[in-house]
């Protein structure tokens, strides 16, 4: 069974702080790793993707992956009271053609 | 900017009714996919679909669903015989390629009563 995992929060970081969202994921054949945003009641909202083993820096964003430990994150810089939001990190599974696997989440709370 | 859209919005249907669930992927967009959430839980994916067949579908994707893509822009999700665990946010997603980043639309909410 493939799983990804997160630390469910809330996490709760004051504004302008950096906050630092977790995920491990068990299938280690997987390339494609995504950060969604997803506030109550909405649908998920693509933050970033990434791909290759490193850093991708995208304004206030960056996301981390490091495919030997099987673990991605994603640190928000600045972090602002509309950052205030569940982070679901998904994989795109190997072994599948389209499948991919969510997180149960991150609660994010940025306190003014 | 291009989004994908999804009708109704909300749906409230009786336990064993059927229930078409609408989408309009992104137009250049070729794959296209259906997830549900369950009030509290993860997103799960359930099929994929490309070129006018199934890609690949979830354990949850059972005898009583379907999709389908009646004409150029929709995208539907048919619920045969609706179970009060079908409860759910339903989202429909679109992607240009396999391997790209997929879009969401802003789900249905399905109630079954």
């Amino acid at each position: 069974q493939k799983e990804v995992e997160q630390n469910s929060g809330p996490l709760s970081v004051p504004e302008g702080a950096i906050a630092s969202l977790n995920c491990t994921y068990s299938d280690r054949g997987s390339q494609s790793f995504f950060w969604y945003r997803q506030y109550s009641g909405k649908s998920p909202e693509l933050i970033m993707s990434i791909y290759s083993n490193g850093d991708k820096e995208d304004g206030r964003f960056t996301a981390q992956l490091n495919k030997a430990s099987q673990y991605v994150s994603l640190l928000i810089r600045d972090s602002q009271p509309s950052d205030s939001a569940t982070y679901l990190c998904a994989v795109k599974v190997e072994t599948s053609y389209d499948k991919v696997i969510f997180g149960p989440g991150t609660s994010l709370s940025v306190i003014p | 900017e291009p989004e994908v859209t999804q009708t109704p919005s909300h749906q409230v249907t009786q336990m064993g009714q059927e229930v078409i669930l609408r989408c309009v992927p992104i137009s250049n967009h070729l794959y296209f996919y259906w997830y549900r959430q369950i009030l509290g839980q993860k997103v799960e994916f359930l099929v994929s679909f490309y070129n006018n067949e199934i890609s690949e579908k979830s354990e949850i994707f059972d005898d009583q669903f379907s999709v389908e893509r009646p004409d150029g822009s929709n995208f539907t999700l048919k619920i045969r015989s609706t179970k009060l665990e079908d409860s759910a946010m339903y989202f429909c997603a679109s992607s240009v390629g396999r391997q790209e980043t997929q879009y969401f639309g802003p789900g249905t909410r399905l109630l079954v009563l």
